[in-house]
């Protein structure tokens, strides 16, 4: 079985500030990792994902993900925020089989 | 198609009607999913299937809810005698392949269901 934790349901940045959006996993397997971003009114699509390889991946939009398994994590990062970067973050892991969504953070960005 | 399909786009019902949610994947994907997610939450994974193995009923909430797929095509959701906490909006999503590597879901608009 796998789970998800994202801390903190609501994320507030300044524009031009450093964006960290946290996610920790559990897998009883390595894990696939997945973020996927939810605009306003928009459905969800996929930013990145860690597969097998190199543990930093990027995405889209200028962010970026680490996967540490000693820690459990994929942190999702991008160093300067937008306003368009407003959004609902959803960090996702695959285990052993179904993918398993963890419960959003919302990304508010401050003027 | 070019992208999932979902129809309803929203559904109003009565509590106690039984509801049906059709999700069309796109054309080759193995993997359907049904997700729903209720105001301010996160996606709760509700079933999975893959190909034409059994699919995973694990995040059904209740006997109310049943998912069926006809190959690897078109899904339907169904909820019998619904109740006010149904209320969401359901999410499809499919993929090229799960068991072989790890594909992009792909998802669609969603149907928003509201039980008055």
């Amino acid at each position: 079985a796998q789970s998800v934790t994202q801390l903190g349901s609501h994320v507030s940045v300044s524009e031009g500030a450093l964006v960290l959006l946290r996610c920790n996993y559990s897998s009883s397997v390595p894990p696939y990792l997945f973020w996927y971003v939810q605009y306003p009114n928009q459905g969800l699509q996929l930013l990145l994902k860690y597969t097998t390889g190199a543990t930093l991946v990027k995405g889209i939009n200028g962010f970026e993900a680490e996967f540490k398994k000693s820690e459990t994590s994929f942190h999702l990062t991008k160093p300067s925020a937008h306003m368009s970067d407003a959004a609902e973050y959803f960090c996702a892991v695959r285990g052993d089989d179904k993918i398993i969504f963890g419960k959003g953070t919302r990304l508010h960005i401050l003027p | 198609g070019a992208g999932v399909s979902q129809s309803p786009s929203n559904k109003v019902t009565e509590k106690g009607k039984d509801v049906e949610l059709r999700c069309d994947p796109i054309s080759g994907h193995t993997a359907l999913y049904w997700y729903r997610q209720r105001l301010g939450q996160g996606l709760e994974f509700l079933i999975y299937f893959q190909g034409n193995s059994a699919p995973d009923k694990s995040g059904l909430p209740s006997d109310r809810f049943s998912a069926e797929r006809t190959g690897e095509s078109v899904s339907t959701l169904t909820i019998q005698r619904t109740q006010q906490e149904d209320s969401a909006v359901y999410l499809c999503a499919s993929s090229l392949s799960a068991r072989l590597a790890p594909g992009e879901l792909f998802f669609g608009e969603g149907s928003r269901l509201t039980v008055l």
